[in-house]
């Protein structure tokens, strides 16, 4: 076991518009959820760490307003992209470990196009 | 604080071919976890292996051997007698024991020519 899924796989929308990305945990409870962003060639850059029921802690220089994380169960996680940009085009991938355990478990990924 | 470095940051080899993707890293812990994933043209980050610091044992998984060695801080990884589908991008990352996060890597985007 260990599988993550992502929905959707991908998605295109227009600028001023906001987009959710959903992340579940399919077979095992998730006490923490990772949320990381990935440019083209480039290696993840993580942007937030969700545990259930809690507000998100957010790495430096990411705009918790603009990208709303939710993680109301133990098996699901939420990213909103508020009031998308082009600038926010990217392959947005979330990765789910389980308690007290270090190994993330990662989804397919999420690319954005934002028009 | 804690670094991944993968020099590699591209390599081609014939298919059949062995290969070593070379990983060092830095953290002050004397306790935390190195990781090696997978990732193809598909996106998906796949897991491979964990190690724990106190485990200084080499693993061999079918094609895939790793070797840590703590007194040079590496993590290499091997692909044994190649294959075209071993082609991806192959990330190593650092996790200490205080937190949940992990550290990636650059990454190493392995070509498998046919």
């Amino acid at each position: 076991g260990a599988v993550v899924s992502q929905h959707p796989s991908r998605v295109i929308c227009k600028s001023g518009t906001s987009v959710k990305i959903e992340c579940r945990s399919l077979d095992f409870q998730a006490t923490t959820m990772f949320w990381y962003r990935q440019f083209p060639k480039q290696s993840l850059m993580l942007m937030a760490t969700s545990n259930e029921g809690s507000k998100a802690t957010y790495e430096q220089g990411v705009e918790k307003d603009k990208f709303l994380i939710n993680h109301a169960s133990l098996t699901l996680s939420t990213l909103t992209v508020t009031s998308a940009h082009p600038e926010d085009s990217s392959f947005y991938i979330c990765s789910a470990s389980k308690l007290a355990r270090k190994t993330q478990y990662f989804g397919p990924g999420t690319r954005l196009l934002v028009l | 604080a804690q670094k991944v470095t993968q020099a590699q940051t591209e390599i081609s080899v014939v298919e059949k071919e062995d290969v070593t993707l070379d990983c060092v890293y830095e953290t002050r812990d004397t306790t935390y976890y190195l990781f090696w994933y997978k990732q193809p043209p598909s996106g998906e980050l796949v897991f491979l292996i964990r190690r724990n610091s106190f485990d200084e044992q080499n693993e061999i998984s079918g094609r895939y051997s790793w070797n840590f060695q703590k007194s040079t801080s590496s993590f290499n990884f091997t692909i044994t007698a190649s294959q075209v589908v071993d082609s991806a991008v192959y990330f190593c990352a650092l996790s200490e024991v205080r937190d949940d996060k992990i550290i990636f890597g650059k990454g190493t985007r392995l070509h498998i020519l046919p």
